[in-house]
C-alpha cells in the first residue's frame, strides 16, 4: 500500500530565508508525486509534478523539489521564502497500489509560517 | 480559478438532516474526486466517477452517496448528518485518471449544529 509521511507538521522561516519541506513516500509502484498547497480558506493548487521524468521538477512560485529513489524523499524547496507562502502544503502519492485505478494518497500536510 | 466549481460554498444544516453538495468539473474532465478534510482526519478519499460510473471507493460512509450524471457534474449525498460530519468537502476532477494532476474546487464548508 502507498502512504506519504510529510516529517514537520509546521514549519517556521524568516522572509528571504530558504524553505524546506520534507516528504518521504512509500509505494510499491513507479509513483507519480505532486506538492498542492492550500491556503486559508481556499482550495488546493497544484504546486508541481513529477511523473517519470526530470528528477528536478520546477513549480509555481518559485518552487522546486527532487525526487531521490533511493531515499523515497520528495522534499520541496525554495530559495528565498515570502509572506505571501504562508499556508499549508501537502505531498501527494498516486500509483496503482495494485489495482486498475490510481489512487491519490495525501499526506498530514506541513503549516508553513513565515515571519517578517 | 482551477476550473472547478462546488456549490454551495457554505452550508449549516442540523442534525439528522440530509444535504446535497454539488460539483462541475473543469471542461474536459472526465473524472470527478470526492475528499473530506477535517481536523483530526486530515485529507480522506472518499469516491471517484469516471465518465458516470464509480471507479473507485475510499472512505466513504454507508450514509453517503454519490453520482455522476451525463453532464459529467456530480453529488455528493450526505443523509442522517452528525457533528463529526463537519468538514470541509472537496470535489477534483482530472482527464481520465489521477497519475496526472487532479484539480480542485474551492470546496463547501459542512456545518452540522
Amino acid at each position: 500500500a502507498q502512504s506519504v509521511t510529510q516529517l514537520d507538521s509546521h514549519v517556521s522561516v524568516s522572509e528571504g530565508t530558504p524553505v524546506l519541506l520534507r516528504c518521504n513516500y512509500s509505494s510499491s509502484y513507479s509513483p507519480s508525486l505532486f506538492w498542492y498547497v492550500q491556503h486559508p480558506n481556499k482550495g488546493l493548487q497544484l504546486l508541481l509534478k513529477y511523473t517519470s521524468a526530470a528528477t528536478l521538477v520546477k513549480g509555481i512560485n518559485g518552487f522546486e523539489a527532487e525526487f531521490k529513489k533511493s531515499e523515497t524523499s520528495f522534499h520541496l524547496t525554495k530559495p528565498s521564502a515570502h509572506m505571501s507562502d504562508a499556508a499549508e502544503y501537502f505531498c501527494v502519492v498516486s500509483d496503482r497500489s495494485g489495482g486498475s485505478n490510481y489512487k491519490l494518497t495525501f499526506g498530514k500536510g506541513t503549516l508553513l509560517t513565515v515571519n517578517p | 480559478d482551477s476550473g472547478v466549481t462546488q456549490t454551495p460554498k457554505h452550508l449549516i444544516t442540523a442534525t439528522g438532516q440530509r444535504v446535497t453538495l454539488r460539483c462541475s468539473p473543469r471542461s474536459g474532465d472526465l473524472s470527478v474526486y470526492w475528499y473530506q478534510q477535517s481536523l483530526d482526519q486530515g485529507l480522506q478519499f472518499l469516491i471517484q466517477y469516471y465518465n458516470g460510473e464509480e471507479r473507485a471507493k475510499g472512505n466513504i460512509l454507508e450514509r453517503f452517496s454519490a453520482q455522476q450524471f451525463p453532464d459529467l457534474h456530480s453529488e455528493l449525498n450526505l443523509s442522517s448528518l452528525e457533528l463529526g460530519d463537519s468538514a470541509l468537502y472537496f470535489c477534483a476532477s482530472s482527464v481520465r485518471d489521477v497519475n496526472t494532476e487532479a484539480f480542485f474546487g474551492q470546496g463547501t464548508r459542512l456545518t452540522v449544529v
